[in-house]
């Protein structure tokens, strides 16, 4: 039973344009999201969070937008860099951390 | 100190081993979490200490045993492991997530690459 999904396993995006990756979830006691970002035989790094009670967290680059009512999230990455090449892991908070599927960003040069 | 430390890095196997990992955070944390990761796949919940207690157990076959000797170690003992028990091992902590009101990040180690032969 996945309670956080990633329907996008890959996403391509030119360097210098805007990044979006979309994450999903079912459990409405969700309350807490975070947005790791994963290089090949690393572990996950964190990137930034958002707490239910918000609709938009910012940091630097990037923006995590929170939508409750249709249990979605987004991680906007503007502007995209190369370096910024990995894989992105959606998380929720209830009583474990539930993580979605992952979307592999390739940005191009 | 930010870190969660993870030793060792690469750890080759047979199986008929018996083999430790280890992790180590010293950010106060009073839970800790091993993870199962497999090549583009989300992490995989193994096990969850909470005040060094075990909260959680995904039912992981017997031949991974935890052991969390104190607030700050985990340990994952492996034994008798299959070839598909290759995986990279994460560690991760945070502050326990019953009662806890703030904002909570899951604080990885840089893993441990196991291969079973």
């Amino acid at each position: 039973d996945q309670q956080v999904k990633q329907n996008s396993p890959s996403l391509s995006v030119q360097e210098g344009r805007i990044s979006i990756l979309n994450c999903d979830y079912t459990n409405s006691m969700f309350d807490y999201f975070l947005w790791y970002k994963k290089y090949p035989a690393e572990g996950p790094t964190f990137l930034i969070s958002i707490s239910s009670i918000k609709d938009k967290n910012e940091d630097g680059r990037f923006t995590v937008f929170l939508n409750k009512s249709a249990k979605h999230l987004s991680l906007h990455i503007v502007p995209s860099q190369p370096g910024d090449s990995a894989v992105y892991f959606c998380a929720a908070s209830g009583n474990q951390f539930y993580f979605g599927t992952g979307t592999s960003l390739t940005v191009i040069p | 100190d930010t870190e969660v430390t993870q030793t060792p890095k690469h750890l080759v196997m047979g199986m008929t081993n018996k083999k430790s990992l280890k992790c180590e955070q010293h950010m106060g944390h009073r839970a800790m979490y091993w993870y199962k990761q497999k090549a583009k796949k989300p992490p995989e919940l193994m096990f969850v200490y909470s005040y060094e207690k075990l909260s959680i157990n995904e039912s992981v076959p017997s031949r991974f045993s935890p052991e969390c000797p104190n607030s700050s170690l985990l340990n994952l003992h492996l034994h008798a492991l299959q070839p598909e028990d290759s995986a990279l091992y994460l560690c991760a902590s945070s502050q326990p997530l019953a009662g806890w009101s703030g904002a909570n990040v899951l604080t990885f180690g840089a893993g441990s690459r196991l291969t079973v032969l």
